[in-house]
């Protein structure tokens, strides 16, 4: 199974708030939820990361519900250079590794229009 | 340096050869980890080191694959007989703690072509 779920594209522009939603359904006691943004050609870059209700920092806002099992990023007035794939991981950070707790998936592929 | 620098950023490698994959990552950071990443797919983890012992090499595909950091500091990764199927960007990660609490900070990659 999926340790999570989330759309595979979005598309959105200049100026707007885009809100990228990740299904955890399963997301156990000490895992945290953190997002990752990758551009073509380099390695994915950390954005934000949490374990419950909201965090913010200058880039973005991270929405959790009281449940835990799904999670928002908040990119807030996009700009054409937040095109970018980005990752959503559920997983124990202090778990050592392990493939479970390290899975990126598909990402959504986020496009900005003009 | 100030970022995780990986070397070779291309490689171009015969079916059969062996490659090896450098990566040096920031200076102090306890944790290093090795993922590979196929077109148009998310990074899948392959080895997890915590200093200089591997404490997680669960993701490595096949006894062909192998990664070492003897000293604690830069990590090689090797492959050997090299398949078409290999074929991806090969991409290391550092955190200053143990496992990935916080940020990881990646390298730019580095493509493999098996030819």
């Amino acid at each position: 199974l999926a340790k999570t779920t989330q759309p595979i594209s979005m598309d959105s522009y200049e100026g707007q708030e885009v809100n990228i939603t990740c299904s955890h359904n399963n997301i156990a006691t000490n895992d945290y939820i953190t997002w990752y943004q990758q551009f073509p050609s380099q390695g994915p870059r950390f954005i934000i990361q949490g374990y419950k209700t909201k965090v913010t920092n200058e880039v973005a806002s991270l929405f959790i519900p009281a449940d835990r099992k799904s999670s928002t990023l908040s990119l807030p007035r996009v700009s054409l250079s937040d095109t970018a794939v980005y990752y959503c991981l559920v997983g124990d950070m202090y778990s050592g590794g392990g493939a479970d707790g390290l899975t990126f998936g598909k990402g959504t592929h986020l496009i900005i229009q003009p | 340096g100030a970022g995780v620098s990986q070397s070779p950023r291309y490689k171009v490698a015969k079916r059969g050869q062996d490659v090896a994959l450098r990566c040096d990552p920031i200076s102090g950071h306890v944790s290093l980890f090795w993922y590979q990443q196929a077109l148009g797919q998310g990074p899948e983890f392959l080895t997890y080191f915590q200093n200089e012992a591997q404490l997680d090499k669960s993701g490595l595909p096949s006894d062909r694959f192998f990664a070492e950091r003897p000293e604690g500091s830069v990590s090689t990764l090797k492959i050997q007989r090299t398949q078409q199927e290999d074929s991806a960007v090969y991409l290391c990660a550092s955190s200053l703690g143990t496992g990935w609490a916080g940020e990881l900070f990646f390298g730019e990659g580095s493509r493999l072509t098996v030819l």
